[in-house]
Parts: structure tokens; C-alpha cells; sequence
């Protein structure tokens, strides 16, 4: 069974770190486009970064320079490092799978809070 | 620019049809996107892939009473037989190189 399931969420105060991880099943995460989205309260869906099977990374304007998107083949787990906190970065952040044949989201995780407070 | 535009809200009959609407930006017509569901306090789950000649293909398990069209730059959603369950917000989605995009979603009320 293809299956996703994020960590590593929780408070953190404005200019902190955080590292979120997405543990993957069924599936190889390194063969496939990984993406992280998130979704502030009572908000839509925000894309937020990409990584590509070969390891080009892209990010939305909003996160760029801050939060790092990376993944380790061994664990065959995908990875946001969250730098430079700031309270609209608060959400719920999903790591979401493509497929193979364009850049669309077949399987997503469950979700992990990140709330940015002092 | 890609930009997907959404109606905030619809609503239907229990048994009814609603049909959902998705507009891809100027320039961007040809696009295929997807479409996704996340009923309250869950994540969101893939509905189909939908591209510019009306083409649909469903996710897995997805039951046909959701099906896809398109006309123009307009990507369409179609749930047929509502359900309560189909009560939830419904996104669609596009990407282009480097780039992912979702509309801003349109909340579907089962009355």
C-alpha cells in the first residue's frame, strides 16, 4: 500500500527552525516528484516546494531562502528543513506524491501541525 | 502568470448533481489539471486528472459519480448522486516547470 506520513511538526517561536519528515511506503521516494503543500487555518492549499527525481529543488516565492527541500534515498524519507520562522508560516504541512506522467498529486499524507508563536 | 480561479461555494440537493468550475489564467488554456476533495478535518485525496480535450481519468477508488470536462480554458467537476460525504472543499490543481498551482477552492454544502 502507497503511503505517507509526516512528523516533526510542533510550536516554535518566530525565527526558529523546524524539521519536518515525510516517511514514504510502497513506493520509492527517489524516483518520484515530492512536493510539500500546506494549508494555514481555515485557508486554502499553498504549494510550497518540489523536489525532482534527479534532485532539482523549486520553491514557492513565499518560503525561498528559508525552508530547504531534501530527501535521504536510505530512508526513503522526504525532508522540509523550516528556517526563519514567521507566524504565517503557521499550517498544516502535507507531503503529497506525483505521478509519473505529469505534475499532479496521486497520494498525499495525513498532515503535521506547525504553529509559529511566541 | 498560472493562476486557477475557483468559485467559493456551491451547493445541491441530497441525490442532485453539482457541477464545479476551475479556471485556468490567460495563456494556459491547454493545461491538463487535477482535481482533489478534502472532506472537513481530513487531508486531501486525489479525485482525477483532467486535461483540455475533456479527457478524465479517475483515482483509484474514486466511484464514477465524479467525472471531469473541460471547454475552453474551463475545467469542470461534476459530482452526480450527491452524497453527504461529498460535503467537503474541492481544489484543482495545475503545474507548470518549477511551478505548482491550486485554486482557491469552492466549498460544496450537501442541502
Amino acid at each position: 500500500e502507497v503511503q505517507l506520513v509526516e512528523s516533526g511538526g510542533g510550536l516554535v517561536q518566530p525565527g526558529g527552525s523546524l524539521r519536518l519528515s515525510c516517511a514514504a511506503s510502497g513506493f520509492t521516494v527517489s524516483s518520484n516528484y515530492m512536493n510539500w503543500v500546506r494549508q494555514a487555518p481555515g485557508k486554502g492549499l499553498e504549494w510550497v516546494s518540489v523536489i525532482y527525481s534527479g534532485g532539482s529543488t523549486y520553491y514557492a516565492d513565499s518560503v525561498n531562502g528559508r525552508f530547504t527541500i531534501s530527501r535521504d534515498n536510505s530512508k526513503n524519507t522526504l525532508y522540509l528543513q523550516m528556517n526563519s520562522l514567521r507566524a504565517e508560516d503557521t499550517a498544516v504541512y502535507y507531503c503529497a506524491r506525483e505521478t509519473g506522467d505529469g505534475g499532479y498529486f496521486d497520494c498525499w499524507g495525513q498532515g503535521t501541525l506547525v504553529t509559529v508563536s511566541s | 502568470q498560472l493562476v486557477l480561479t475557483q468559485s467559493p461555494s456551491a451547493s445541491a440537493s441530497l441525490g442532485a448533481s453539482v457541477k464545479l468550475t476551475c479556471t485556468l489564467s490567460s495563456g494556459h488554456s491547454t493545461y491538463t489539471i487535477a482535481w482533489h476533495q478534502q472532506q472537513p478535518e481530513k487531508g486531501p485525496r486525489y479525485l482525477m486528472r483532467l486535461s483540455s480535450d475533456g479527457r478524465h481519468s479517475n483515482g483509484d477508488g474514486i466511484p464514477d459519480r465524479f467525472s471531469g470536462s473541460s471547454s475552453g480554458a474551463e475545467r469542470y467537476l461534476t459530482i452526480s448522486s450527491l452524497q453527504s460525504e461529498d460535503e467537503a472543499d474541492y481544489y484543482c490543481q495545475t503545474w507548470g516547470t518549477g511551478i505548482r498551482v491550486f485554486g482557491g477552492g469552492t466549498k460544496v454544502t450537501v442541502l
